[in-house]
């Protein structure tokens, strides 16, 4: 079946803190892969996504590559600002219309 | 830049009463979605619609729930019947086109359930 675990948080990391956020997904066939962030009183917004293997995503000085020999799609970020807390999803999605997600990583930076 | 809207915010409701959540997606997006997340859970696919009827669904959605398009603007998620177990955050995202063209979904800020 297709799954994502993604780490646990809560995570709180001081403002310039390198962020890792891991992400492994179980899968059939060739799905694409995505991070959401959803900050405070928001709904989901994509943050980056990639859709085949080896391929990176990147937006906002977040990065994160598709790793279809370890399964996997860590969100990585090299110096978090406080606007950056939010919770952040990981997800994936088949050919079709269904997303299968992550339980989510709450994300706080403290000054 | 357009959003996903979704009404109410939150909604406590007893347990057997029918609850009606809303949702307007982006106005130009040709198909819809529900998901969910009970506290603590993952987020979950309930349903997708497109032209009008549903094009895929999950074990959760069952007779329970039910999804409409009363007109050009809102789309609905109705629980008939509620149970305990339905209290969580119900999202709303819409998308341009679907199927193999793996259009970005955009979601809306959801609306939290709490059934008593």
């Amino acid at each position: 079946g297709n799954s994502v675990t993604q780490m646990e948080g809560p995570v709180t990391l001081s403002e310039e803190a390198f962020l890792t956020i891991n992400c492994t997904y179980t899968a059939t066939g060739y799905p694409s892969l995505f991070w959401y962030v959803q900050y405070p009183g928001e709904g989901l917004q994509l943050l980056l996504k990639a859709t085949k293997a080896d391929d990176k995503g990147s937006n906002k000085g977040f990065e994160a590559t598709y790793r279809k020999e370890t399964t996997s799609f860590h969100l990585e970020k090299g110096s978090v600002q406080v606007s950056d807390s939010a919770v952040y999803f990981c997800a994936l999605r088949q050919p079709g219309n269904q997303f299968y997600f992550g339980t989510g990583t709450s994300l706080t930076v403290i000054p | 830049e357009p959003e996903v809207t979704q009404t109410p915010s939150h909604q406590v409701t007893q347990m057997g009463q029918e609850v009606i959540l809303r949702c307007v997606p982006i106005s130009n997006h040709l198909y819809f979605y529900w998901y969910r997340q009970i506290l603590g859970q993952k987020v979950e696919f309930l349903v997708s619609f497109y032209n009008n009827e549903i094009s895929e669904k999950s074990e959760i959605f069952d007779d329970q729930f039910s999804v409409e398009r009363p007109d050009g603007s809102n789309f609905t998620l109705k629980i008939r019947s509620t149970k305990l177990e339905d209290s969580a955050m119900y999202f709303c995202a819409s998308s341009l086109a679907g199927g193999q063209f793996q259009e970005t979904q955009y979601f809306g800020p959801g609306t939290r359930l709490l059934v008593l």
